[in-house]
C-alpha cells in the first residue's frame, strides 16, 4: 500500500448535496492528520484537523478510523465555494524520527448549481 | 501578516538557463520547505530547512537544483541549467517547528515553464 492514498475524483455534486471522501494511510503510528485545500492555480491551505476523536467546523466533519487506516472528510450542504481539491496529510510516525508529513495527490471536488 | 510571500508568482525561460526562485517565510517561523506540485507527482517535498539550516535535501531531483537560506527571512531555490522538464509550481511553505503537517502556511507559489 502506498503511504498515502485518496481517489483523484473528481466528485461532481449539486448544491445542497453531502459528499465524502477517504483517505488511506500505511503508517499506523501515526497520531493526528490533516486535510488542507487547494483552490486551482492557488496554494495549498490548512482546511482541520482529524485528531482520535474526530473533529467538527461548522459543514465539515473529518473522522480517523484507526483500525482500518483511513481518515474521511464529510462535506455538509455543499456550497458552489467547496469546489477545490481536498488533500489528506499523514504526519510522521513520533518514533520516526522523521518530521516530514506526507501529501496525498488530493480529490477534486466540483459542486454544480 | 503578509503571509509567505514568493517571487516570481510566474517564469517562463529557456532551457539551459539558469533560474532563481525566492522565498521569504512568515516571521518568526523557523521551518522552511520548497516543495514542487505537478499532475503526474502531486507535492513533493525538495529541501527543508530548520533554523536556517538544510535538514533533508534528499527531495532534491538532481545536482541541477540547489538551495540556500542565509538568514531567517529569506531563501531561494535555483536550477542551473533549467530543462523543460522542470515546469512546475514550486511552493515555500513555513511553519513553527517541525510540527508534522500542522499549521504550514504556503505561499503563493512559482509556476515555472521551461521552453
Amino acid at each position: 500500500r502506498k503511504e498515502v492514498e485518496q481517489d483523484p475524483g473528481p466528485f461532481n455534486v449539486p448544491e445542497g448535496a453531502t459528499v465524502a471522501f477517504n483517505c488511506t494511510y500505511s503508517n499506523s503510528a501515526s497520531q493526528s492528520f490533516f486535510w488542507y485545500r487547494q483552490d486551482c492555480r492557488k496554494e495549498p491551505k490548512l482546511l482541520m484537523s482529524v485528531y482520535s476523536s474526530g473533529n467538527e467546523d461548522g459543514r465539515f466533519t473529518a473522522q480517523l478510523n484507526r483500525a482500518s487506516q483511513y481518515i474521511s472528510l464529510l462535506i455538509r450542504d455543499s456550497k458552489l465555494s467547496d469546489s477545490a481539491t481536498y488533500l489528506c496529510v499523514v504526519p510522521p510516525p513520533a518514533s520516526g524520527g522523521s518530521y516530514i508529513p506526507t501529501f496525498g495527490r488530493g480529490t477534486s471536488l466540483i459542486v454544480h448549481p | 501578516d503578509a503571509g509567505v510571500i514568493q517571487s516570481p508568482r510566474h517564469e517562463v525561460t529557456e532551457m539551459g538557463q539558469e533560474v532563481t526562485l525566492r522565498c521569504k517565510p512568515i516571521s518568526g517561523h523557523n521551518s522552511l520547505f520548497w516543495y514542487r506540485q505537478t499532475m503526474m507527482r502531486g507535492l513533493e517535498l525538495l529541501i527543508y530547512f530548520n533554523n536556517n539550516v538544510p535538514i533533508d535535501d534528499s527531495g532534491m531531483p538532481e545536482d541541477r537544483f540547489s538551495a540556500k537560506m542565509p538568514n531567517a527571512s529569506f531563501s531561494t531555490l535555483k536550477i542551473q541549467p533549467s530543462e523543460p522538464r522542470d515546469s512546475a509550481v514550486y511552493f515555500c511553505a513555513s511553519s513553527l517547528g517541525l510540527t508534522g503537517g500542522h499549521g504550514y502556511t504556503f505561499g503563493s507559489g512559482t509556476r515555472l515553464t521551461v521552453v
